[in-house]
């Protein structure tokens, strides 16, 4: 039973590109969240999804940033015209919803390290 | 917003020697989540606790949580090398959309 799938582990990207970043949840989750993490730094939320619909994006920034979890496929976080201070750790967790989340927490991915020159 | 906080930052300490890291909600929590990441690892899921005064135990590790839901503590019995990593807190308001709010974790380095 794989667990929560994300690639590119490393992205690099020269400023003004755009940045996608995937994630594939575990088997029969259906809740999908993404993190930021800066060096020294906790988590920061972004975003919180459930197949095609957003639930929660209050943490992600409102220019440039955007998520989607489709019917098919994996999650994406798209970043476009990246900036040196988009450099981070990108980490997307899934659960199994709110009810069974409270009891196996989330399960996280290795994440992308991302690289803004 | 919510804000959960945790001291310390970091914690040098021997091997053997006992680790207790705290953290604090700005607001009452419906439930509070611990998390270890090894370095240059992703966060790994160790426990959560529900309710008030709560204490469970994992080995060496022992949780707590606050009587008031506000605070909570990880203690770590007579450290190993293998326990080197950064401990987070997260917790969750119950507002419904279930996102964790993390701390921004307490760093063990352990000296041999």
């Amino acid at each position: 039973n794989a667990g929560v799938m994300q690639n590119p582990r490393h992205l690099v990207r020269r400023r003004g590109q755009e940045a996608r970043l995937r994630c594939s949840p575990m088997k029969g989750h259906s809740h999908v969240y993404w993190y930021r993490q800066l060096p020294e730094e906790g988590l920061k939320f972004m975003v919180y999804l459930q197949k095609e619909n957003i639930i929660d994006e209050s943490g992600m920034p409102k220019e440039r940033f955007s998520a989607e979890f489709p019917k098919e496929g994996p999650s994406i976080l798209r970043i476009q015209q990246v900036v040196r201070g988009d450099s981070a750790a990108y980490f997307c967790a899934s659960s199994q919803g709110q009810g069974v989340s409270a009891t196996y927490g989330y399960t996280f991915g290795s994440g992308t390290r991302l690289t803004v020159v | 917003g919510q804000q959960v906080m945790q001291i310390p930052q970091y914690q040098h300490v021997q091997e053997g020697e006992d680790f207790t890291t705290y953290c604090n909600s700005s607001t009452t929590l419906s439930n509070i989540q611990w998390y270890k990441q090894r370095p240059g690892g992703h966060p790994v899921f160790l426990i959560q606790l529900v309710k008030s005064g709560e204490v469970k135990k994992q080995k060496r590790l022992t949780f707590q949580f606050g009587e008031a839901k506000k605070n909570s503590s990880l203690h770590i019995t007579a450290t190993q090398t293998t326990d080197v990593g950064t401990y987070f807190c997260a917790g969750n308001s119950g507002g419904g959309a279930d996102g964790l709010t993390f701390g921004k974790g307490t760093h063990l380095i352990i000296q041999p």
